[in-house]
């Protein structure tokens, strides 16, 4: 079993609706972080968090760190918020050179 | 603009001859990291270094070699001893270590045939 969780694995939706993508892991962490993949390859941090909430736009992460558990939320999506979306985790109990990653949800929004 | 940048995005080799993936990053970032990617896995982590002339060993660095004799640049070699070479690279940087935001080059897609 994978130490980091991702679900969905595939996701569509239609532009404007509100979309969750879940990440649920096994091992106490530091941190952890959401990632954007887009079709082209290149990866774009989209948060760091260890506690609570944070919000980017439309973008909203939360993380329970009790219940090993975060979300990521996208209100309103559109077309361009396809991509493939990567949960990893800083393990508390390495050094922090380390990140374990999801397999990640593949989220495609159509018009 | 500051970034970190890889070369080339495609790259064709025939079996038995090393590679060498260029990363340089203008951050001035201390962490460079080597990642793997596979289709239906997540990224896994080749090499990794947070200082110049020091590196360590990822979970999959059989295979790989790496130098980091300048801050900014953290070229990665892929032998022939690598069993299974064909895969997309992606070289990051961070400040210091995971606990910060991580930043991605474009990746390199390696095909050896």
């Amino acid at each position: 079993k994978n130490e980091v969780e991702q679900s969905p694995q595939n996701l569509t939706a239609q532009e404007g609706e509100f979309i969750t993508i879940n990440c649920s892991y096994s091992v106490g962490i530091s941190a952890l972080h959401w990632l954007q993949q887009h079709p082209g390859g290149g990866i774009v941090s989209l948060f760091m968090l260890s506690s609570g909430k944070k919000k980017h736009g439309r973008l909203i992460a939360t993380i329970n760190i009790q219940e090993k558990h975060s979300s990521l939320h996208i209100t309103a999506s559109h077309p361009r918020d396809s991509a493939v979306y990567i949960c990893a985790v800083v393990p508390a109990s390495y050094n922090t050179d380390k990140l374990i990653f999801g397999t990640g949800t593949r989220l495609q929004v159509f018009p | 603009d500051g970034g970190i940048t890889q070369s080339p995005k495609y790259l064709f080799r025939k079996e038995g001859q090393n590679v060498t993936l260029s990363c340089e990053q203008n951050l001035n970032h201390d962490a460079m990291y080597w990642y793997r990617q596979d289709p239906g896995q997540g990224l896994r982590l080749i090499y990794y270094s947070q200082i110049v002339n020091d590196f360590q060993k990822g979970d999959i660095a059989e295979g790989y070699s790496v130098s980091r004799e300048k801050k900014e640049s953290f070229p990665l070699t892929v032998t022939s001893a690598q069993k299974n070479p064909t895969a997309f690279y992606l070289c990051a940087s961070s400040l210091g270590s995971t606990l910060y935001e991580q930043y991605f080059g474009p990746g390199t897609r390696l095909t050896v045939t």
